[in-house]
């Protein structure tokens, strides 16, 4: 069945480090993957995705990569900053269009 | 937040009350959908409306009850819930339902079942 697994669940990183999230993805139909941001209070926001066609996307310090061979894509952040810190969920679409969502992983910046 | 609103905010109710989260776009979007944000389970869609039609009811409790009068609002009747209905709600919206399209999330309505 379709299913998108996202690791780490939880993530510290030192300000200024860089930090790094995965998901797996089942559906190879999959061909839209998006990054979405939470933030305490507020329902998630789109902040990159990327489609099937392209392996890398960058925008600023987030970029996104995509393995289609492997059925994995990976969230990039550079230069972290405080802001940063939020809750991120990957997502694909399986064969009937709907979107399903990894678990997120809680992304902590530390001083 | 103008895009997508939603209220109230936060509700506590108890398992016998009845009342209603509404949800209001003003996107243009045809498409909205009702999701479930418990502590430790990934977002789970609950309903999805596509040209205010339903087209997705992902197997949620009767007590659960969705209305769309028309592409921009959206809600959610509660009756006889149960504590762990307690969760964030999320409404949100997309140009259509389906295919490679960003949905666009209000704040939530934080429920909280006595």
């Amino acid at each position: 069945g379709e299913n998108v697994e996202q690791h780490p669940s939880t993530l510290s990183v030192q300000e200024g480090d860089s930090a790094v999230i995965k998901c797996t993805y089942s559906d190879s139909a999959s061909n839209y993957f998006p990054w979405y941001k939470q933030e305490l209070g507020k329902g998630p926001q789109l902040i990159i995705d990327i489609r099937s066609n392209v392996g890398e996307k960058k925008d600023q310090r987030i970029a996104v990569t995509l393995n289609k061979t492997a059925k994995h894509f990976s969230l990039h952040i550079t230069e972290t900053q405080p802001e940063d810190s939020a809750v991120y969920f990957c997502a694909a679409p399986n064969r009937d269009d709907k979107i399903i969502f990894g678990k997120g992983t809680r992304l902590h910046i530390l001083p | 937040e103008t895009g997508v609103t939603q209220t109230p905010r936060h509700l506590v109710m108890g398992m016998t009350n009845k009342k209603s989260l509404k949800c209001e776009q003003h996107l243009g979007h045809n498409a909205m959908y009702w999701y479930k944000q418990s502590a430790k389970k990934p977002l789970e869609l609950m309903f999805v409306y596509n040209f205010k039609e339903q087209t997705e009811n992902n197997s949620v409790p009767s007590r659960f009850s969705p209305e769309c009068p028309n592409s921009s609002h959206l809600f959610l009747h509660l009756h006889t819930l149960q504590p762990e209905d307690s969760a964030l709600y999320l409404c949100a919206s997309s140009p259509i339902a389906g295919g490679p399209y960003e949905q666009y999330f209000g704040p939530g309505t934080r429920l909280t079942v006595t």
